[in-house]
């Protein structure tokens, strides 16, 4: 099955600082999301983004399909953007189906 | 709002007893998923469903099993409860089936089998 990778597995920041986590995948892709999870466990949608840019606030992502990557943009990080933040990737599976298959994770802890 | 709720969000139980997890979506969607989450694996696909009467097995199925009797509900059983099935299982609804689908997460149920 297809391969997804997170990097780093761990980030210490100073509140204020910016930040780059990546999601390198093994095959080609119909599409890919980001999550954050955050420290109660909640897993919430922060793009749906098979290729291309999208911007939502401080948060930016970008996927580059044909080199099999995307990247997720924190800037001027806050303590609410602490938790684990998951690439998971959507390939077609056979018969008619695809599965959503997930890294294991950047976790991301910003300090005051 | 439409929102999609697990029940109990923590369950303790013991070795070999069987144990069923709630899963109820209002989103009105056909699609509905169980992962479970453990350190050092990330998420992981147990049972779908892309709709009423409709069951597929994902990548962690053993010692596990769903049936979907409606649209709204997927409750995922745990046959005879082992330790290694301790873990945090989240369930996630879609419209779609095709590529351009997006998941929607309940709140996870915390699950320890002693």
């Amino acid at each position: 099955g297809i391969q997804v990778e997170q990097s780093p597995p761990d980030l210490i920041l100073q509140e204020g600082a910016n930040s780059t986590l990546r999601c390198n995948f093994s095959d080609s892709v119909n599409n890919l999301q980001w999550f954050h999870q955050n420290p109660w466990g909640q897993l919430i949608n922060l793009f749906y983004i098979p290729s291309g840019t999208k911007q939502n606030g401080r948060l930016s992502a970008t996927t580059v399909a044909t080199e099999r990557y995307s990247l997720l943009y924190i800037s001027s990080s806050q303590t609410t953007d602490s938790g684990v933040y998951f690439c998971a990737v959507r390939s077609y599976s056979g018969a008619g189906s695809y599965q959503l298959t997930f890294g294991k994770g950047t976790k991301l802890s910003v300090i005051p | 709002d439409a929102e999609i709720t697990q029940s109990p969000r923590h369950k303790i139980t013991e070795t070999g007893r069987q144990v069923t997890l709630a899963c109820h979506q209002t989103w009105n969607h056909n699609n509905m998923f169980w992962y479970r989450q453990d350190l050092g694996h990330g998420l992981r696909l147990i049972h779908y469903s892309y709709g009423v009467q409709d069951t597929n097995k994902g990548e962690v199925s053993d010692g596990y099993s769903v049936s979907r009797s409606n649209t709204e509900d997927l409750p995922l059983t745990l046959e005879s409860a082992a330790s290694s099935q301790t873990s945090v299982y989240f369930c996630a609804s879609s419209e779609s089936k095709g590529a351009a689908d997006t998941q929607y997460f309940g709140p996870g149920t915390r699950l320890t089998v002693l």
